[in-house]
């Protein structure tokens, strides 16, 4: 089976400063993994995935995120918050064949303060 | 359309009643999800579809919620006997195949009085 876990419900940033959210795994299979973000009534969209080719995956809105096998972990980072990216982010991760449901972490909501 | 519509964007009941929940996927996408959001809870998967069947129905929370989806597009899902516990966001994802993203709708609000 697989899971996720974030570590921390809430994080606060300043504008400017780095952003790190955090996202362990756990698969019994080589793993695909994403980072999803939903802004305020609305659904979620997606960040950027990582499906086993490059370990360090570029996503939109200068979010990047590095898949550690020896760590487990697929965080998520962004060298300098703007106020925009006031948002929940969700980790979530599958199976690496076919078609299978996608398991959600319980989300990070992100706040920067000016 | 342009991506996953779902209706009503809210949905207000009273307790005991029925509702249908409504997911028009994108076009061409083979695969449909129903999560819900319940505060604090993050997204709990409740049921996918491939084409017409369902190969994982196993996080449907009780045998009052159902889902279909007719033609390989539409999906209802409906919930009977509605209780508190109900209340969430119920939100509907498509995706291409597997190794594509899910694109989600916005959701349905459903608050049970």
């Amino acid at each position: 089976a697989q899971s996720v876990t974030q570590l921390g419900s809430h994080v606060s940033v300043s504008e400017g400063a780095l952003v790190l959210l955090r996202c362990n795994y756990s698969s019994s299979v080589p793993p695909y993994l994403f980072w999803y973000v939903q802004y305020p009534n609305q659904g979620l969209q997606l960040l950027l995935k990582y499906t086993s080719a490059a370990t360090l995956v570029k996503g939109i809105n200068g979010f990047e995120a590095e898949f550690k096998k020896s760590e487990t972990s697929f965080h998520l980072t962004k060298p300098s918050a703007h106020m925009s990216d006031a948002a929940e982010y969700f980790c979530a991760v599958k199976r690496n064949t076919g078609f299978q449901k996608l398991v959600f972490g319980t989300g990070t909501r992100l706040l920067v303060s000016p | 359309g342009a991506g996953v519509s779902q209706s009503p964007s809210n949905k207000v009941t009273e307790k005991g009643k029925d509702v249908e929940l409504r997911c028009d996927p994108i076009s061409g996408h083979t695969a449909l999800y129903w999560y819900r959001q319940s505060l604090g809870q993050g997204l709990e998967f409740l049921i996918y579809f491939q084409g017409n069947s369902a190969p994982d129905k196993s996080g449907l929370p009780s045998d009052r919620f159902s889902a279909e989806r007719t033609g390989g597009s539409v999906s209802t899902l409906t919930i009977q006997r509605t209780q508190q516990e109900d209340s969430a966001v119920y939100l509907c994802a498509s995706s291409l195949e597997s190794e594509a993203p899910l694109h989600f709708g916005n959701g349905t609000r459903l608050t049970v009085t």
